[in-house]
């Protein structure tokens, strides 16, 4: 079993739709958790960066954290053409053999179409 | 604006030729990684550098190396590149280990011919 699952999708929505991606994982010592966009060949960026369990919003952007359940989502509100990309979950713990770095999700494929 | 800069975006190379990536950054950030990204899949971390402390991935062939001469760049070797070591590389860099923020570079995306 991997530590973090996350379903690679294609996901295809509409313009407008509201988008859940999520991530499941197995180690509890996971204590940041991060969501990245690619774009195709190009280099992931930092979209969202949360500590611990909670929510935090940027602009169309929700990321969700549930540490009792090791879930986490990210929403996106308002989907455009622009979102299209390949989103990738990725946590770090703060000490363990996983100290320091990033274990990526898979990532899932999105297409928003007009 | 402060970034991560890979050079070149491109590069082909000859089966067994060796070939060096390079990666800078302006962040001033302690921590820069290294990642192998094959299509469809999520980046593999190849090594990183704590400043000067190099930690290698258990399961990275010794075909790569790197070499991260003062605090903003930092250089991956490919010793004899193989048909199987085509892929995107990619840098990353990080302010330290305990967050785990990190920000990438934008590849360079490696042909074998």
């Amino acid at each position: 079993q991997k530590e973090v699952e996350q379903d690679p999708g294609p996901l295809s929505v509409p313009e407008g739709a509201i988008v859940s991606l999520n991530c499941t994982y197995s180690n509890s010592a996971f204590q940041y958790f991060m969501w990245y966009r690619q774009y195709s060949r190009k280099g992931p960026e930092l979209l969202m960066y949360t500590y611990s369990s909670g929510n935090k919003e940027d602009g169309r952007f929700t990321a969700q954290v549930d540490k009792s359940s090791k879930y986490i989502s990210l929403f996106i509100r308002d989907s455009q053409p622009s979102d299209s990309a390949t989103y990738l979950c990725a946590m770090s713990a703060t000490g363990g053999t996983s100290y320091g770095k990033l274990t990526f999700g898979q990532g899932t494929i999105l297409t928003v179409h007009p | 604006d402060a970034m991560v800069i890979q050079n070149p975006r491109y590069q082909v190379t000859q089966f067994g030729k060796p070939v060096t990536l390079s990666c800078s950054q302006t962040l001033n950030h302690n921590v820069m990684y290294w990642y192998q990204q094959k299509s469809s899949q999520a980046p593999k971390l190849l090594f990183h550098y704590y400043d000067k402390d190099f930690n290698n991935e258990a399961d990275t062939p010794d075909n790569f190396q790197s070499r991260r001469p003062n605090t903003s760049f930092c250089f991956l070797d490919i010793r004899s590149p193989g048909l199987g070591d085509a892929a995107m590389y990619l840098c990353a860099t990080s302010r330290d280990r305990v967050t785990g923020e990190q920000y990438f570079g934008p590849g360079t995306r490696l042909t074998v011919t």
